[in-house]
């Protein structure tokens, strides 16, 4: 069994949309929770993260980690053709060096 | 600032062959990371830099990849001789910072096709 498991889409809505994307884990030892994105032909950049549990609100985006479910969310509200691109979960441990564990990633298209 | 670079952005060679992938991390950044994508699957870890020394290298696959970092700069990754399961794109990543894991800033990856 993979650590993280993330659907891999495509996803595909209009937009305006609300876009939720999901991942699950199975390593209780993660703390570090973070959302990529990448678009096509170049590497991922950082858009959100969370430490432990909770909710992060950025701007149009809000993710969201529920350690008792082994269970986080990004959720884009007024999705933009711009948000076209592949989301990527990534999580990792705390306390030192700790390696980051990857999800493969929801191709997400944003149609006019 | 410029952003983390690699070379080249696109490499195919045969089965057998032998090629060399070079990351340039942020300036100042002593910490450096080798990732790994295969068609369909995650994003991989391979190893971790501290300056020159190697911190991690628990996700190398096999003795064909050697990676090197000589005076704590850029890094390379030799994969000798490839074989047709190490296509796929190569990221690097560096931070400042070993023990923030959201502040490892990506390279555009190095794709390799190895026929």
């Amino acid at each position: 069994q993979k650590e993280v498991e993330q659907d891999p889409g495509p996803l595909s809505v209009p937009e305006g949309a609300i876009v939720s994307l999901n991942c699950t884990y199975s390593n209780s030892a993660f703390q570090y929770f973070m959302w990529y994105r990448q678009y096509s032909r170049k590497g991922p950049e950082l858009l959100m993260y969370t430490y432990s549990s909770g909710n992060k609100e950025d701007g149009r985006f809000t993710a969201q980690v529920d350690k008792s479910s082994k269970y986080i969310s990004l959720f884009i509200r007024d999705s933009q053709p711009s948000d076209s691109a592949t989301y990527l979960c990534a999580m990792s441990g705390s306390g030192g060096y700790q390696k980051v564990t990857f999800g493969t990633g929801t191709k997400l298209q944003v149609i006019p | 600032e410029a952003g983390v670079t690699q070379f080249p952005s696109h490499s195919v060679i045969e089965k057998g062959q032998t090629v060399t992938l070079r990351c340039d991390p942020i300036s100042g950044h002593d910490n450096l990371y080798w990732y790994r994508r295969v068609m369909g699957k995650e994003i991989k870890f391979l190893l971790h830099f501290v300056k020159e020394s190697k911190q991690d290298e628990s996700g190398m696959p096999n003795n064909r990849f050697l990676a090197e970092r000589t005076g704590g700069t850029y890094s390379t990754l030799k994969v000798q001789p490839a074989e047709l399961e190490d296509s796929g794109v190569y990221f690097c990543a560096s931070s400042q910072v070993a023990t923030v894991p959201y502040e490892q800033y990506f390279g555009p990856g190095t794709r390799l096709t190895v026929t």
